[in-house]
């Protein structure tokens, strides 16, 4: 089974502060995304990373950035969180193979930006 | 940019009902998948249907594609409360297939 695992379930940060959401996955998949999720608005990709220190701006990547060191971890960081950052953060992964095009989420991170 | 959109935004539907909904997109795809949210959760993959393909099916899951009207339907029948979720569709274009587009997804209620 393909695991995807999120640093945390709910974060709470202050506006100014830079914060780092983690992804980490068990098997050795190229392909990792950043989505965030707000209502009615569905799901849209802030960046992806396609291979170790391999980058690629999503629709939205704007008062992000990301970190790829090593293949099984794909960090988001919110350089100076603001208040319209407070969103659910989506990490997904692709399995290599017949299976590539399916993705696989991570639980998701609830960020609150005060 | 958001390429799918999901009709209707809600749907309450009776436990043993069918439940459809719809999703539209604007340009030509490779693929088209649809996937299932528990509140609070990641989202599950349910499906997968190509673009040279009519229609699928997957335990009681049933999946239509009309690439001439740009659109998509997934249909659930005989529903469980354990159903009651929030489905998203998601395309590939054909330049680029592991990048998906989602809708702001049709939620689902089932009511015991």
């Amino acid at each position: 089974d393909v695991k995807v695992t999120q640093s945390s379930r709910y974060l709470v940060k202050r506006t100014g502060e830079k914060v780092f959401l983690e992804c980490v996955q068990d098997m050795d998949h190229e392909n990792m995304f950043w989505y965030r999720q707000d209502p009615g608005l569905g799901l849209r990709l802030i960046y992806f990373s396609y291979d170790v220190k391999m980058k690629e701006k999503g629709d939205i990547p704007e008062g992000y950035s990301v970190s790829r060191e090593k293949k099984e971890r794909f960090s988001l960081i919110l350089e100076s969180a603001s208040t319209n950052q407070t969103s659910m953060y989506l990490c997904a992964i692709t399995s290599p193979g017949t299976a590539r095009e399916t993705q696989y989420f991570g639980p998701g991170t609830r960020l609150l930006v005060l | 940019s958001q390429q799918g959109e999901e009709d209707p935004q809600a749907l309450s539907i009776q436990e043993g009902e069918n439940a459809t909904m719809n999703c539209s997109y604007k340009t030509s795809i490779n693929n088209l998948q649809w996937y299932r949210q528990n509140s609070g959760r990641g989202l599950v993959h349910l499906i997968l249907i190509r673009s040279n393909e009519r229609e699928k099916h997957s335990g009681r899951l049933r999946v239509t594609l009309d690439t001439s009207k740009k659109s998509s339907s997934l249909l659930i029948t005989a529903s469980r409360e354990a159903d009651t979720a929030s489905y998203f569709c998601a395309t590939a274009r054909p330049s680029n297939d592991y990048k998906l587009s989602f809708g702001a997804g049709t939620t689902v209620t089932v009511r015991a």
